[in-house]
């Protein structure tokens, strides 16, 4: 079945470093990829999307590009605050049609120290 | 008001009872959904609907039930909760034509003890 892929956390970092999370899938159907953000205690809220090959998405000063060659859609951030700490999700869609539903990763979560 | 509400966001209860937990949403979406979300295992789904009329299951749907009562209100139902379904639960909503990005509600924390 469909499945994503995602590094396990924690990923520690110091503010002001390069942050990296990996995320690939197996599904290939409809192209909308998105990453999702949970901070603690709160629900997850919608970082950002693609919605075709090669195209990038950005938020928050975080980007993510839609690989498909790869798929992959790995989130980056050039310079992480405190205030970034929280657990990221990436979210392909499930399945090879359009069905709508997308399939979680086990989410990544982020220590970010002053 | 959010735009995805459930109730309540804390429930302590104990082994065999029934307990429902409920959402309702005033986006307009079609779609609901009702995840849970372990320590370890990020979210896995539990039921979803595409609308009032259909109702599926998800990977893990024993022992739970839903009701679409209306667009706006999807529940869920555990028949006699048991201590491994206390976890952290979610509903979401999504629309087909916006591209299939999610609302979540700010979850229902469920602790069986």
């Amino acid at each position: 079945g469909d499945s994503v892929t995602q590094m396990e956390g924690p990923v520690t970092l110091s503010e002001e470093a390069f942050l990296t999370i990996n995320c690939t899938y197996t599904a290939t159907g409809y192209p909308s990829l998105f990453w999702y953000v949970q901070y603690p205690g709160e629900g997850l809220q919608l970082l950002l999307k693609a919605t075709k090959a090669d195209d990038k998405g950005s938020n928050k000063g975080f980007e993510a590009t839609y690989r498909k060659e790869t798929t992959s859609f790995h989130l980056e951030k050039g310079s992480v605050q405190v205030s970034d700490s929280a657990v990221y999700f990436c979210a392909p869609p499930h399945g090879s049609s359009n069905t709508g539903k997308l399939i979680f990763g086990q989410g990544t979560t982020l220590q970010v120290k002053p | 008001d959010a735009d995805v509400t459930q109730t309540p966001r804390n429930r302590i209860t104990k082994t065999g009872k029934r307990i429902m937990l409920e959402c309702s949403q005033t986006k307009g979406h079609d779609r609901m959904y009702w995840y849970r979300q372990d320590p370890g295992l990020g979210l896995r789904l539990i039921y979803y609907s595409f609308d009032v009329k259909d109702i599926n299951k998800g990977e893990i749907s024993d022992g739970y039930s839903v009701s679409r009562q209306a667009q706006a209100k999807f529940s869920l139902s555990l028949e006699s909760a048991i201590p491994n379904q206390t976890a952290l639960y979610f509903c979401a909503t999504s629309d087909l034509s916006r591209g299939y990005g999610y609302t979540f509600g700010s979850g229902t924390r469920l602790t069986v003890v």
